[in-house]
């Protein structure tokens, strides 16, 4: 399994206060992602980085923010948690190799509820 | 803009029986990667199985196989000798830099 950690795994907070979730990995991997899963919608990119301190958005980048200051450690920040902000996160890893990322391996999600 | 269909919301096989899932997907480009991940109640994603478009031959992992057809832009999975642990939410998905996946298919394994 690859080595991705998640924190925290649930999380229970109130709309307009700031939630950050973490991702950790271990495979020294380049690309990390962040994604949200909610029903009807499958899974859904927020933001991506491919190095440190380099990010991009994905199609559901508002609200959110993101960085990653060192390789293992990518963070999704919520500035202001609203109730349209309850999902499931999913952090995701990938290798780059041939021309373009490989495989994405997935952590085990973090659950957050915005009351 | 690629996409990937999956035509079947549910679908329920017998114990050590042997199920299909379909998916078809739209590209343009000769290159690429096909994966199958599987996500069981405890919603952890799990790679079950990756195809490179390059490689004429079918990926297989012990009970898991698919069948590619790139000119048909179609990426089956078989599961062979069905157990109650592969009850579970598959999604096929599509990878060219960015991971596309299809809505799902809802596996149900009966005893």
């Amino acid at each position: 399994d690859a080595g991705i950690t998640q924190s925290p795994r649930h999380k229970v907070t109130e709309t307009g206060t700031p939630v950050t979730l973490r991702c950790h990995q271990t495979e020294n991997h380049r690309y990390m992602y962040w994604y949200r899963q909610d029903p009807g919608h499958g899974l859904r990119l927020i933001h991506y980085s491919y190095g440190v301190k380099d990010t991009d958005k994905g199609e559901v980048s508002d609200g959110y923010s993101v960085s990653r200051s060192k390789t293992e450690d990518f963070l999704l920040t919520l500035e202001s948690a609203t109730s349209s902000q309850t999902s499931v996160y999913f952090c995701a890893i990938s290798a780059f190799t041939s021309g373009f990322t490989d495989t994405q391996y997935f952590g085990p999600g973090t659950r957050l509820t915005v009351l | 803009a690629q996409t990937v269909t999956q035509s079947q919301p549910e679908m329920s096989v017998q114990e050590a029986e042997t199920v299909t899932l379909s998916c078809t997907y739209d590209t343009s480009e000769s290159d690429y990667y096909l994966f199958w991940y599987k996500q069981p109640p405890s919603r952890q994603m799990i790679l079950v199985i990756r195809q490179e478009a390059y490689k004429q031959q079918n990926a297989t992992e012990n009970r898991f196989s698919v069948n590619f057809q790139k000119a048909a832009k179609s990426f089956s999975l078989k599961i062979s000798d069905s157990q109650l642990g592969d009850a579970a939410m598959y999604f096929c998905a599509y990878n060219r830099g960015k991971l596309i996946f299809g809505q799902g298919t809802e596996l149900s394994v009966k005893p």
